[in-house]
């Protein structure tokens, strides 16, 4: 099956900064990879999603970029915010599967 | 509306106790899951539904047991649960299983005494 890793488990920036969160797959089959935002005592947030025919996608201030070659994924938060603390999970599923593997989580801290 | 509604938002239960989660979305979506997390973990996926049809049920033990009584909601009956089920449990929700975007709701943090 897919396994998926995401590093760092936790992140501190300062306020203003970029914020890079990192995940690799296993499975050359997935090909919808959606990032969600969880914060303390809610549901998962999907915020941005990308499928494997496209190298990027941005909104406002998110954008994630794949690498199907090398199975690699990642979130860009530009000029963190305050608001942006929260934890963050990557996860990858497969046209006509019916699972979503997830990261293990990031940690992220925006330092006023 | 992209909203999954769950209730209770707490619950509290002795392990001799029979209780209820539900989950109610109204966008139409044709698969329903639940999930259960532990703190600072990933989602891990319980149960699928899909078209009202149980389509994965991942080993898990039968003290819970689900019910998608309708297309918009969806049930998980708790009996004789044991304090390591102590979690929060997410209800999502997607058009169709076959990789769409997933709505979770906010979830019922379960405490078992």
């Amino acid at each position: 099956g897919e396994n998926v890793e995401q590093h760092p488990s936790t992140l501190s920036v300062q306020e203003g900064d970029s914020a890079v969160i990192k995940c690799t797959y296993s499975d050359s089959a997935s090909n919808y990879f959606p990032w969600y935002k969880q914060e303390l005592g809610k549901g998962p947030q999907l915020i941005i999603d990308i499928r494997s025919n496209v190298g990027e996608k941005k909104d406002q201030r998110i954008a994630v970029t794949l690498n199907k070659t090398a199975k690699h994924f990642s979130l860009h938060i530009t000029e963190t915010q305050p608001e942006d603390s929260a934890v963050y999970f990557c996860a990858a599923s497969t046209w006509g599967g019916n699972q979503f593997y997830f990261g293990t989580g990031t940690s992220l801290t925006v330092i006023p | 509306d992209t909203e999954v509604t769950q209730t209770p938002k707490h619950l509290v239960m002795g392990m001799t106790n029979k209780k209820s989660l539900k989950c109610e979305q109204h966008m139409g979506h044709r698969a329903m899951y639940w999930y259960k997390q532990k703190a600072k973990k990933p989602p891990e996926l319980m149960f699928v539904y899909s078209y009202e049809k149980l389509s994965i049920n991942e080993s898990v033990p039968s003290r819970f047991s689900p019910e998608c009584p309708n297309s918009s909601l969806l049930n998980l009956h708790l009996h004789a649960l044991q304090p390591e089920d102590s979690a929060l449990y997410l209800c999502a929700s997607n058009p169709t299983t076959t990789n769409e975007k997933l709505f979770f709701g906010s979830g019922t943090q379960l405490s078992v005494l």
